[in-house]
């Protein structure tokens, strides 16, 4: 079975640029949950959506925002990127019916913003 | 606050040479706790779930453990592929969301 897959794989933008993160879940699995992962330290909650509705949101500023689509795929978007913003984003899906509830991640989007 | 803490932040070991990881957590209504491998520059990959205090999971040189303030992740006579950032995570629903609250790591590093 194919598990979570991220597209792409890597990416280098500019500051202000936008930028859309791509991910789709495991098959089965209706909740999709997005983290920011700085180099050295733990992943870092952003979103969690479950059949489209959005579950929870992190300390993050508005210039994020993520949507999912009747698929259950999901994207997350950031506005006017900031040199902070240079992370691998990592996306998790899960069958959505916790907590508790396992999460499983895919391999992540590393983004460069220089 | 939730709070995960895991120590040591970096650990190197010899081959077949035993030892502990350890991850504390201050949480309001624990729901469960995870433990994950990261390579680098890859997506943790699971390992076990605990969801109360007494529970034990094993699979082949680790096992995990969990009491009502922390979790440890034995390591058995480790290899150099063992070799990784071991993540331990808890959900909880004191935050009034489903997310995972992870700690900083435990960079394993075991030598041949």
């Amino acid at each position: 079975d194919a598990g979570v897959t991220q597209s792409p794989t890597h990416l280098i933008k500019t500051r202000g640029q936008h930028v859309t993160l791509r991910c789709s879940p495991i098959s089965g699995h209706k909740s999709v949950s997005w983290y920011q992962q700085v180099l050295g330290q733990g992943p870092q909650f952003i979103f969690q959506y479950y059949e489209k509705e959005e579950r929870g949101r992190g300390n993050f500023p508005d210039r994020f925002s993520a949507r999912q689509f009747p698929n259950y795929s999901s994207e997350l978007n950031v506005n006017a990127l900031l040199l902070g913003d240079s992370a691998l984003y990592l996306c998790a899906s899960s069958l959505g019916q916790g907590p508790p509830e396992t999460q499983y991640f895919g391999p992540g989007t590393r983004l460069l913003v220089l | 606050e939730d709070q995960v803490t895991q120590s040591p932040e970096a650990l190197r070991l010899q081959e077949g040479e035993s030892s502990s990881l350890n991850c504390s957590y201050t949480v309001s209504g624990l729901r469960g706790l995870f433990w994950y491998r990261q390579d680098p520059g890859k997506g943790p990959e699971f390992l076990f779930t605990l969801y109360s205090a007494g529970e034990e999971k094993e699979k082949e040189r680790l096992k995990a453990t969990l009491t009502k303030k922390e979790s440890f992740l034995h390591i058995t006579a480790p290899k150099p592929e063992d070799s990784a950032t071991y993540l331990c995570a808890v959900q909880a629903t004191g935050s009034g969301t489903y997310k995972y609250i992870f700690g900083t790591g435990t960079r394993l590093k075991v030598l041949a």
